[in-house]
């Protein structure tokens, strides 16, 4: 059963640098990895995706070490309107089929 | 136009009612899902169609009947409702199914259930 961990909340200061940690020891060989992130009263939102190494796309970057077992999501220069809960996500085969997991996801605020 | 659309956005309904929340996607994808979040924030997978197939199907009460009529609806029929089942309940679509995890998953607004 692969699980996610992360912190449970983070605060940041507009216009910083927020690199969000998220261990996943058990994932599975063919596995990817994937954030999504969430704002009130909102559907969770696709972020990034990556297998290993390095993915930057115009949103995030996502740093996964050799190993695979754990993620950082870099957000560069954040707003307020960053403020979520941001979500990591592997898979979990059951009965044949991969289902995503959503853990408890991480709470970040982000203040003026 | 709306990805993902979820009906009704909100939902309030006595002990033991019977109630359906209704979903539809307008990107053509071949894969659609029901998730429950509850009032920590936890995101549980309840339900995935694919081809209007059920592939996934959590250990959920049997009160809770999901129906796709087409690939582009997936409704959810809740029997009997309970306090327990007070929470939001999440629509999502992916292009297909992918055994690694790697589709990504489009998102209904939500429906807001709180049963009294």
């Amino acid at each position: 059963l692969a699980k996610t961990t992360q912190p449970i909340s983070m605060d940041s200061y507009e216009g910083q640098e927020v690199n969000i940690t998220c261990s996943h020891n058990n994932i599975a060989t063919n596995d990817y990895i994937t954030w999504y992130q969430q704002f009130p009263s909102q559907g969770p939102r696709f972020i990034i995706q990556g297998y290993k190494t390095k993915v930057t796309n115009e949103v995030a970057s996502l740093f996964i070490p050799a190993d695979r077992k754990s993620s950082t999501l870099s957000l560069p220069r954040v707003s307020l309107s960053d403020t979520a809960v941001y979500y990591c996500l592997v898979g979990d085969m059951d009965g044949g089929y991969n289902k995503l997991i959503f853990g408890a996801g991480t709470r970040l605020a982000v203040h003026p | 136009d709306t990805a993902v659309s979820q009906t009704p956005k909100y939902l309030v309904t006595q002990m033991g009612n019977d109630k359906s929340i209704k979903c539809e996607q307008n990107l053509g994808h071949d894969t659609m899902y029901w998730y429950k979040q509850d009032s920590k924030k936890f995101l549980k997978i309840m339900f995935s169609y694919n081809n209007k197939e059920l592939i996934i199907n959590e250990t959920v009460p049997n009160r809770f009947s999901p129906k796709s009529p087409d690939k582009a609806h997936l409704n959810l029929h809740i029997n009997s409702l309970e306090l327990g089942d007070s929470a939001v309940y999440f629509c999502a679509s992916s292009q297909e199914y992918l055994p690694s995890g790697q589709e990504t998953q489009y998102f209904g607004p939500g429906t807001r259930l709180l049963v009294l």
